[in-house]
């Protein structure tokens, strides 16, 4: 079992180029979360889906899009990235009963230029 | 706006010693989660809490919760170079299928 599993690794964008993040879970979990992560801001809900083909807006939805046409996978798009979004993205994954914990990628490292 | 909040920042302490990191939340929840972060990693899941629990166990982990004052806490026994990490609490709040996550905390134990 791979669990959560986030590509790219790491990216470099210059401003204004577009990209999309790939989540990958094989939990079979109906949930699957955004967040983003900065240096002294924890971690920060940016969308989330509670099933496939559904989708939800987070605490910082701005400047993202999302896709979940499947149920094992969720993307990020960036349709115009800007130096504000460099940050580490996370994608996680969870079961849909209550007190379930999330299940969590290592994280895309993207910085904008 | 962040609904847990970690107390200390930072903690460091030499291995054997025990650490404790406090969390502190606003709203009602369902149950309270603790996760790790190993630098240059995701988190991961230490141990969840729910709202009618006051204290579990996990190994060398103790969590408890205090609904009456919104709080929680986890303690680490015999602490290990090993569980140099950030942690993190998150909430559960009620009426909500998403968690909320604290800044964390930095634990640092030197050998």
């Amino acid at each position: 079992n791979a669990g959560v599993t986030q590509t790219p690794k790491f990216r470099v964008l210059k401003t204004g180029q577009s990209m999309t993040l790939l989540c990958a879970q094989d939990m079979n979990h109906e949930y699957m979360y955004w967040y983003r992560q900065d240096p002294g801001m924890g971690l920060r809900l940016i969308h989330y889906s509670v099933g496939e083909g559904t989708t939800a807006k987070g605490e910082v939805p701005d400047g993202y899009n999302v896709s979940r046409l499947k149920k094992q996978n969720f993307l990020l798009g960036l349709e115009s990235a800007a130096p504000s979004q460099t940050s580490v993205y996370f994608c996680a994954s969870s079961y849909r009963q209550n007190n379930q914990p999330q299940h969590f990628g290592d994280g895309t490292r993207l910085s904008i230029l | 706006s962040q609904q847990g909040e970690e107390d200390p920042q930072a903690l460091s302490i030499q291995e054997g010693e025990n650490a404790t990191m406090n969390c502190s939340y606003k709203t009602s929840i369902n149950n309270l989660q603790w996760y790790r972060q190993n630098s240059g990693r995701g988190l991961v899941h230490l141990i969840l809490i729910r709202s009618n629990e006051r204290e579990k166990h996990s190994g060398r982990l103790r969590v408890t919760l205090d609904t009456s004052k919104k709080s929680s806490s986890l303690l680490i026994t015999a602490s290990r170079a090993a569980d140099t990490a950030s942690y993190f609490c998150a909430t559960d709040a009620t009426g909500y299928s998403t968690l909320t996550f604290g800044k964390g905390t930095m634990l640092l134990v030197s050998p």
